[in-house]
């Protein structure tokens, strides 16, 4: 069906807390993304995956991990998380080849109090 | 300075107007443009792409490449309400999968 999911679609944390935003995607694409988007900055690269267990960091990995054990699920885990960490996360998977389109997932919004 | 750089801000027409958007990369190395749509609520959608120098048409959208001034331009003719949306432009390197995305223009159709 073409779809990439995100859950959960809205959370609030309090500061030095856990956080782990999830990802899902059914169309088998090996490639798989973090962004955050912020309101003047557009959407900045958090960390890549190329395949299961095969990540890199994009432009503002600093304060995230990643985990990719199967192919259509991608974790992002904010260890102890900080207020400048408020913002909307969006997923996007896209097929192999590069400069393939990016699907994206409707976004998680993230609080951090 | 961000490597991609979208302008206007933001942009207003008229119902069954023309919108004209603009970027422009500060990186030579980019060779692939892909233009994005993203209505309130929602993510990002992926409009069209073009990495040879000159028009790409599809439907009411007209993407324009300048590999020479590194400029990538998105005209909407016939602009409707549900075109109002915030756009964003992405580049990448050929056959790289990371992206850069500038920061958006903001489209509001006035019917």
């Amino acid at each position: 069906d073409m779809k990439v999911t995100q859950m959960p679609r809205y959370l609030i944390k309090r500061m030095g807390e856990n956080v782990l935003l999830e990802c899902g995607q059914d169309m088998s694409h090996e490639t798989m993304y973090w962004y955050r988007q912020d309101p003047g900055l557009g959407l900045q690269l958090i960390y890549i995956s190329y395949d299961v267990d095969s990540n890199s960091e994009g432009d503002i990995p600093k304060g995230y991990r990643v985990s990719r054990k199967k192919r259509e699920h991608f974790s992002l885990i904010l260890d102890s998380a900080k207020t400048n960490q408020t913002s909307v996360y969006f997923c996007a998977s896209s097929s192999p080849g590069g400069n393939e389109r990016l699907f994206f997932g409707h976004g998680t919004k993230l609080s951090v109090l | 300075q961000q490597k991609v750089q979208q302008s206007p801000e933001s942009l207003s027409v008229p119902e069954g107007g023309m919108a004209s958007l603009n970027c422009t990369s500060s990186d030579r190395n980019f060779q692939y443009f892909w233009w994005y749509r993203q209505h309130s609520g929602e993510g990002p959608k992926a409009l069209m792409s073009i990495f040879s120098d000159g028009d790409k048409k599809e439907g009411r959208f007209t993407a324009h490449l300048n590999k020479a001034s590194l400029h990538v331009s998105l005209h909407i003719r016939d602009s409707q309400p549900s075109d109002s949306a915030l756009y964003f432009c992405a580049a990448s390197e050929t056959g790289n999968y990371k992206y850069v995305f500038g920061a958006g223009t903001r489209l509001k159709v006035i019917a």
